[in-house]
């Protein structure tokens, strides 16, 4: 079974511009959630996603943002980047959303705003 | 959001066991236990979770004290492969599957 995949892998920006990245989860579930992960701390929740609605949010201004589509896949949206929302960004994917599940990552997407 | 402590660093030498502290003296009656770890430019892993019970699995076991304000993870015979950033974090199940890093615990293992 293929595992969580994110694209692109990397991408580089210019501040001010929007960014879009994007994630399938593993067949047959249908969470997705989304992490931000800056060099050297530990990754730092963004979102939540079920059954296509909104499940949790984290600390995150309203420049990003995130929907589910019907075939479960996710996008997270980054408008007017700024140097500090260089990091890597990882999904994850489960079966369900209680506290008793695991969470299947990504590789990521490394991020470099300029 | 619930929290937990552990040592910044851990060394190990290869072929030998390691036990991974980790406090959680805040813990609640429904959190669970997870630990994930993260190798060197990937995403983090699962390795294990747990409720009150120890438990074990192909990666490694995972003891609560009976009290459940601590736990530790036990890698059996550590490899370099195992050489990664763990992170034991506290679940509680009534907010979905939020994740709560926090630094967690680098683990060196020598040859």
């Amino acid at each position: 079974d293929a595992g969580v995949t994110q694209s692109p892998t990397h991408l580089i920006k210019t501040r001010g511009q929007h960014v879009t990245l994007r994630c399938s989860p593993i067949s047959g579930h249908k969470s997705v959630s989304w992490y931000q992960q800056v060099l050297g701390q530990g990754p730092q929740f963004i979102f939540q996603y079920y059954e296509k609605e909104e499940r949790g949010r984290g600390n995150f201004p309203d420049r990003f943002s995130a929907r589910q589509f019907p075939n479960y896949s996710s996008e997270l949206n980054v408008n007017a980047l700024l140097l500090g929302d260089s990091a890597l960004y990882l999904c994850a994917s489960s079966l369900r959303t209680w506290g008793d599940t695991e969470a299947f990552f990504g590789q990521g997407t490394r991020l470099t705003v300029v | 959001d619930a929290k937990t402590t552990q040592p910044n660093s851990m060394e190990s030498n290869e072929e030998e066991p390691v036990h991974l502290p980790c406090n959680h003296s805040t813990i609640s009656g429904t959190d669970y236990i997870h630990w994930y770890r993260q190798l060197p430019s990937q995403g983090p892993e699962y390795v294990i979770h747990g409720l009150t019970s120890n438990v074990n699995n192909r990666m490694a076991s995972l003891a609560i004290a009976e009290d459940r304000k601590s736990s530790t993870l036990i890698l059996h015979r550590a490899t370099l492969r195992d050489a990664a950033v763990y992170y034991c974090i506290l679940r509680d199940p009534t907010y979905g599957n939020k994740l709560v890093f926090g630094a967690g615990t680098i683990l060196r293992v020598k040859s």
